[in-house]
């Protein structure tokens, strides 16, 4: 079975403080992603990658920096947390097929709280 | 503007009776559809997809969707829905030629009422 696990369920921070949020995959995936999910508003794509060091702007990338080091891991950060970045986090990968078009599997998701 | 639209935020259906939730898409050309469900504190998980050729596609926990070009719908059916299938359904579209980024749908949240 695929597996993506997201290193924290739940996660409270501070105005100001630099966040990490850890993704990682176990099925030699290509490709990885970073959506933030709000009410109303389903999944909205932050920063996704096809391959190691790789990355590419989403929809909504202000705000927030990836990093893609091996090929199994992508974090997304951060640099200074602000009020308006409390939500659903989400990972995801697929492995990178004809047209790009594969099944993505999800994390379980981290909720993140900036006070 | 290109998108996808789930006319229904929340619906309400009784053990055992059917279930449509809507789906429409606002695209050019016919991108690749998918149904997402989401289980309360879980993360999504795709019930089917919709590339080409037969437009009744079978998923898994028996659900199906029907793909209709000319209505640019994608709806998901299931006959008799049961309590377990109480979670929130995303619809979700790749627009063709555009690098397999998914576009997700607001989201239909499916209560289930014994």
């Amino acid at each position: 079975d695929v597996k993506v696990t997201q290193s924290s369920r739940y996660l409270v921070k501070r105005t100001g403080e630099k966040v990490f949020l850890e993704c990682v995959q176990d099925m030699d995936h290509e490709n990885m992603f970073w959506y933030r999910q709000d009410p109303g508003l389903g999944l909205r794509l932050i920063y996704f990658s096809y391959d190691v060091k790789m990355k590419e702007k989403g929809d909504i990338p202000e705000g927030y920096s990836v990093s893609r080091e091996k090929k199994e891991r992508f974090s997304l950060i951060l640099e200074s947390a602000s009020t308006n970045q409390t939500s659903m986090y989400l990972c995801a990968s697929s492995r990178r097929g004809l047209a790009g078009v594969r099944e993505q599997y999800f994390g379980p998701g981290t909720r993140l709280t900036v006070t | 503007a290109q998108s996808v639209t789930q006319p229904d935020i929340h619906i309400t259906v009784s053990e055992g009776a059917s279930l449509e939730l809507r789906c429409n898409y606002s695209y050019g050309a016919t991108p690749y559809l998918f149904w997402y469900v989401q289980s309360p504190g879980q993360g999504l998980q795709l019930l089917l997809k919709y590339f080409s050729g037969d437009t009744l596609v079978q998923g898994i926990k028996g659900f199906e969707a029907e793909f209709k070009r000319s209505q640019s719908s994608f709806n998901l059916r299931k006959p008799s829905v049961h309590w377990s299938d109480a979670a929130e359904y995303f619809c979700a579209v790749v627009p063709y030629n555009q690098g397999g980024k998914l576009i997700f749908g607001q989201g239909t949240e499916l209560s289930v009422k014994p």
